[in-house]
């Protein structure tokens, strides 16, 4: 079976333009969160999803936004990219939301703002 | 003060040796989880524990709930085990299982 997927890979955007992440979760996984890890830093908490809708929002501006389609798949959203957005950004799935389910990282997106 | 802290920040090994790495947190939580995260940024995990000890292979794991620490020990090290090594916690209570990270510790273990 395979993993947690993200795409694309690497990614690389000027400042002020939009940027979207997509992940693909472990299947039969139905909650999905996103981290952002700047280097050096341990992953911060973006957002989590469970069953299409956000169960949990870490501290981040609105110009952050995501969103989990019926197929458990996810979607982050930035707008208006700063230089300080660059990071790796890394999905993780379990197989529920809540408090006790492990959780399973994909690869990461690595974001450079220019 | 960060919530998870980890120690040693950095970590150079001789092939061989064991190493102990320590996790310390400050709030009330449900699992720890120890994660590795190779050079590239994907992370794997290692160990999801909430009490005891744990052990897989050269890995090992304990938590003391009471003294809100962990560690993570590896025997035999080996270069391969050369990565960064996160410590995470997940707060009790809540609906969510949004995961604290420690900032890693950098372990080289040479030959």
């Amino acid at each position: 079976d395979a993993g947690v997927t993200q795409s694309p890979t690497h990614l690389i955007k000027t400042r002020g333009q939009h940027v979207t992440l997509r992940c693909s979760p472990i299947s039969g996984h139905k909650s999905v969160s996103w981290y952002q890890q700047v280097l050096g830093q341990g992953p911060q908490f973006i957002f989590q999803y469970y069953e299409k809708e956000e169960r949990g929002r870490g501290n981040f501006p609105d110009r952050f936004s995501a969103r989990q389609f019926p197929n458990y798949s996810s979607e982050l959203n930035v707008n208006a990219l700063l230089l300080g957005d660059s990071a790796l950004y890394l999905c993780a799935s379990s197989l529920v939301g809540q408090v006790g389910s492990e959780q399973y990282f994909g690869p990461g997106t690595r974001l450079t703002v220019t | 003060k960060n919530e998870v802290e980890q120690s040693p920040q950095n970590l150079t090994a001789q092939e061989g040796e064991f190493i102990t790495i320590n996790c310390s947190y400050s709030v009330g939580i449900s699992a720890l989880h120890w994660l590795q995260q190779h050079p590239g940024g994907g992370i794997v995990s290692l160990f999801m524990l909430s009490s005891g000890k744990k052990k897989h292979g050269r890995l090992i794991a304990t938590i003391n709930i009471q003294e809100k620490h962990s560690s993570l020990h590896i025997t035999a090290s080996h270069p391969r085990d050369s990565a960064v090594y996160i410590c995470a916690v997940r707060r009790g209570g809540g609906a969510t299982n949004k995961l604290i990270f420690g900032t890693g510790t950098l372990l080289a273990v040479q030959p």
